[in-house]
């Protein structure tokens, strides 16, 4: 059972639009959520994180929002810019700032076209 | 670079061929992990090792063993490989919630 799950296998944005990926989880004890992304070839990298007590977190072109009552996040990034073609995993804990196993969705793969 | 290290970086096996895969980190993490990338499935999880001594199964684990060698190694151990395990094979190191990955083992077992 996919206790975190990225419906969306694939987006396609213009350079300097906005692109949205979107998160849903199934396990409410779930309270610290990270996005990864990952190029080919290397090891995912860790790109932003929110935890439950907040609904958003904002890092530059990265903002992170979350909606515990619909158990949904989702991540923007504006303007997209062609280096951000990668796939973007989500992840999920439920142990905030105690470390613990990450659960992970499929991954998102953006392209972002010049 | 201090990071995760993998080895190797491609591996092919014969059904049935046993190896085991390395890995090792400099930050002086307790907790590692070993992860599986395929198709549509993103990362699942195969084992973990909250500290030094210590294994747990995660999502995947059949198939697979584990050896937490000391703190800094952590081994992924396939004794008779089948083509269901082709796959990309990550591990991690976290201290609390910021994990490292390596770059990655592309295994095809044929």
């Amino acid at each position: 059972d996919q206790q975190v799950k990225q419906n969306s296998p694939s987006l396609s944005v213009q350079e300097g639009r906005i692109s949205i990926l979107n998160c849903d989880y199934t396990n409410s004890m779930f309270d610290y959520f990270l996005w990864y992304k990952k190029y080919p070839a290397e090891g995912p990298t860790f790109l932003i994180s929110i935890s439950s007590i907040k609904d958003k977190n904002e890092d530059g072109r990265f903002t992170v929002f979350l909606n515990k009552s619909a158990k949904h996040l989702s991540l923007h990034i504006v303007p997209s810019q062609p280096g951000d073609s990668a796939v973007y995993f989500c992840a999920a804990s439920p142990f905030y700032n105690q470390g613990g196993k990450l659960i992970f969705g499929q991954g998102t793969e953006l392209s972002v076209k010049p | 670079n201090a990071g995760v290290t993998q080895t190797p970086k491609f591996q092919v096996l014969k059904t049935g061929q046993s190896m085991t895969l390395q890995c090792a980190q400099d930050m002086n993490h307790n907790s590692m992990y070993w992860y599986r990338q395929d198709p549509g499935m993103g990362l699942r999880l195969i084992y973990y090792s909250a500290s030094e001594g210590t294994t747990d199964k995660g999502e995947v684990p059949n198939g697979y063993n584990v050896s937490r060698l000391n703190k800094r190694e952590f081994s992924l151990r396939l004794e008779s490989a089948a083509p269901s395990q082709t796959s990309v094979y990550f591990c991690a190191s976290s201290e609390l919630q910021g994990y490292t990955f390596g770059s990655g083992t592309r295994l095809t077992v044929v």
